[in-house]
């Protein structure tokens, strides 16, 4: 089955600590983002990467990092520097030549207390 | 102005009516535009993809594109209750890389 999986669905974290999201997908994409989503709001671009070993800030880039080793996959790791980190993160791959057509991941629901 | 404004709603429809989703955009020269439907709880889902001026049918769903005024609207013919979502509008606007900019989204309620 071809798609992107995102591990775990859930993950709680106590604050201070780094955690590390998981991004993964078998469509053979080129490009490759994450978004966060906060309760009544739309979508904000956290990273993406259009090829291997480079990516590019989005609009909320602060207290978060990401790296891009294999195009497969797209760790997203969210420091103690990001002040408000409770939020569902998606993960989101585009084709080559597609005019920016995304798709969804199941997503990663994290909470930090 | 935001770049991409959407009703919030909640929109409510009765079951078997067509339903009017709204977007505008502040772009003039945005050039890819979608529609993603998020059910509660889940990830947003591509529904709809419409790149040029006027309409575009797929099913019950039809898109509508116009630049000159900068919206584009979906329409869901027969609406069902399984319709009941959250719906994204996303744009691709100039000079924003290869990337898209999301609306906040409008709540359809579809009731029996």
């Amino acid at each position: 089955d071809g798609g992107i999986t995102q591990s775990p669905k859930y993950l709680f974290r106590k604050e201070g600590q780094n955690v590390t999201l998981s991004c993964e997908q078998n469509l053979n994409h080129d490009a490759m983002y994450w978004y966060r989503q906060d309760p009544g709001q739309g979508l904000r671009l956290i990273y993406y990467s259009q090829i291997v070993n480079d990516f590019q800030k989005g609009d909320i880039a602060e207290g978060y990092s990401v790296s891009r080793e294999k195009k497969e996959s797209f760790p997203l790791t969210v420091t103690s520097a990001q002040k408000n980190p409770t939020a569902f993160y998606l993960c989101a791959s585009s084709p080559r030549g597609a005019l920016y057509e995304q798709y969804f991941g199941p997503g990663t629901r994290l909470t930090v207390t | 102005q935001k770049e991409v404004e959407q009703n919030s709603g909640p929109l409510s429809v009765p079951e078997g009516a067509i339903a009017s989703l709204n977007c505008t955009y502040s772009d003039r020269v945005s050039q890819s535009f979608f529609w993603y439907r998020q059910y509660s709880g889940k990830s947003p889902e591509l529904i709809m993809s419409i790149y040029s001026n006027g309409d575009k049918e797929d099913g019950r769903f039809t898109a509508q594109l116009n630049k000159a005024s900068q919206y584009v609207s979906l329409l869901i013919r027969d609406s069902q209750p399984s319709d009941s979502a959250t719906y994204l509008c996303a744009v691709s606007l100039t000079g924003g890389g290869n990337k898209l900019t999301f609306g906040t989204g409008t709540q359809l309620k579809v009731e029996l």
